[in-house]
């Protein structure tokens, strides 16, 4: 199937920096990417969805400001947590589809996890 | 409002079979999912299914009712490795992704 790759897997930083995180999609062009949220033993939060070229849709509740996300190709989404806090510390997941998302299957990255000190 | 139901948490033995319930209550409904996801990962693709009936996969099956809001995913010949969070989720109307919280499973010896 395809591969979806995210990185990094791990980061720690202090609270007031920024952090980004990549999702890129490694063997297909993955027109929608999704940014997820997950709190621990808490299902899936969808945060933003991101088509490539355009602005992200951010679901209600996302700060738009603090979570930057930027879709400047069909393989590469970003997300940038500013001025992290420790209440941002979470495991945060993307996800894409190739092609109309009507087919089928959500390909996911392996996850970042953060932790704000 | 949109809202997925499974159970929080189930037990079972290596070797026998489980079964995991799905109810939902969606705006339109354009596809079902199951995903796993074990702790500290990403989920991973388990089945589909769009239609009424039920999808066989290996030791996976999943089974649908779109009459009745309903889903299961039915788990044989368990093993250890299968100790994970089971997630259901329904694509509505919108093809917004609907996630339930998810089944955690635990297999005992």
């Amino acid at each position: 199937g395809a591969v979806v790759s995210q990185h990094p897997s791990w980061v720690i930083c202090k609270s007031g920096t920024s952090v980004k995180i990549e999702c890129r999609s490694l063997d297909f062009q993955a027109t929608t990417m999704f940014w997820y949220r997950q709190f621990p033993k808490q299902s899936l939060m969808l945060m933003a969805t991101s088509n490539e070229g355009s602005k992200a849709t951010y679901e209600q509740g996302v700060e738009k400001d603090k979570f930057l996300i930027n879709h400047a190709s069909l393989t590469l989404s970003t997300l940038t947590v500013t001025s992290a806090h420790p209440e941002d510390s979470s495991f945060y997941i993307c996800s894409a589809t190739e092609g109309h998302w009507d087919t089928g299957e959500l390909f996911f990255g392996e996850g970042s996890r953060l932790t704000v000190l | 409002g949109q809202n997925i139901d499974q159970p929080t948490e189930m037990t079972a033995t290596e070797g026998a079979i489980v079964q995991i319930n799905c109810t939902y209550q969606t705006s339109g409904f354009n596809g079902l999912f199951w995903y796993q996801q074990h702790a500290g990962e990403a989920p991973t693709f388990l089945s589909y299914n769009v239609l009424d009936g039920l999808e066989e996969k290996g030791r996976f099956s999943s089974f649908l009712s779109r009459s009745k809001g309903y889903s299961y995913l039915l788990l044989k010949e368990l093993q250890m490795k299968d100790s994970a969070s089971y997630l259901c989720a329904v694509r509505d109307s919108n093809y917004q992704l609907i996630w339930g919280a998810g089944t955690k499973l635990i297999i005992k010896p």
